[in-house]
């Protein structure tokens, strides 16, 4: 199966901003989702994991979640700092225990 | 320091072979397992495989399987990526990740060039 996010999406700090991730097939509840936030020149890190847990050091202004309706999962950053803008990842596991990464987001603070 | 430390930048000619090393500091690499995930050039994440710090299990990607060897050495707390028959194509930065990926060595970026 792929995942598939949008290339980017821009908002103005202080906003919300909300990032798509659409499995192709099969469910999106078969294995859990994960969020990874890279900034530029830097190792990727885990905002979400779990599909809507946060590790210890991210703000709450970021959540995750999964819809089955839609098969998708989305991470939602609230309250838009500046330090956010970056590459935003979803991956999640195929039957064979492999991990399959969403194509990226890039996120812009204007 | 809980660290995952991986060797320096390579340049290296197609057709050659590089091995990328990834020492866990902080913990035994045992508990753990590790995941390779390589990055191109503005381009996303690509998983490569995963190695059981444990029993030294593996699980390749197909696009990798028979041209990439995981390996760990417990005596050192260190795991290996070594990829085969090299080309331009493999240009790019390669990260080791624990396992849940909630730690990331810093990168290697491997320059395959003639």
């Amino acid at each position: 199966f792929t995942l598939t996010q949008p290339h980017s999406v821009s908002e103005f700090p202080g906003g919300t901003v909300t990032i798509s991730c659409a499995r192709s097939s099969g469910s999106i509840g078969t294995d859990y989702v994960q969020w990874l936030q890279q900034r530029p020149g830097s190792a990727p890190s885990t905002v979400i994991y779990n599909d809507d847990s946060r590790p210890s050091g991210v703000p709450g202004r970021f959540s995750g979640s999964v819809d089955s309706s839609s098969n998708s999962a989305s991470l939602t950053i609230s309250e838009l700092h500046s330090d956010d803008e970056a590459d935003y990842y979803c991956l999640s596991y195929d039957d064979n225990n492999r991990a399959v990464f969403g194509g990226g987001t890039q996120v812009t603070v204007l | 320091q809980i660290q995952l430390l991986q060797s320096a930048h390579e340049l290296t000619r197609p057709g050659a072979s590089v091995r990328v090393s990834c020492k866990a500091s902080g913990y035994t690499l045992s508990t753990y397992g590790i995941t390779w995930v390589r990055q191109g050039a503005s381009q996303g994440l690509e998983w490569m495989g995963w190695i059981s710090g444990y029993t030294g299990n593996t699980n390749y990607a197909p696009t990798f399987q028979g041209r990439v060897t995981l390996s760990r050495d417990p005596s050192t707390n260190t795991a290996f990526l070594e990829v085969a028959r090299l080309t331009s194509d493999d240009t790019a930065v390669y990260y080791c990740a624990r396992d849940g990926f909630d730690l990331w060595g810093q990168g290697t970026r491997v320059t395959v060039s003639a």
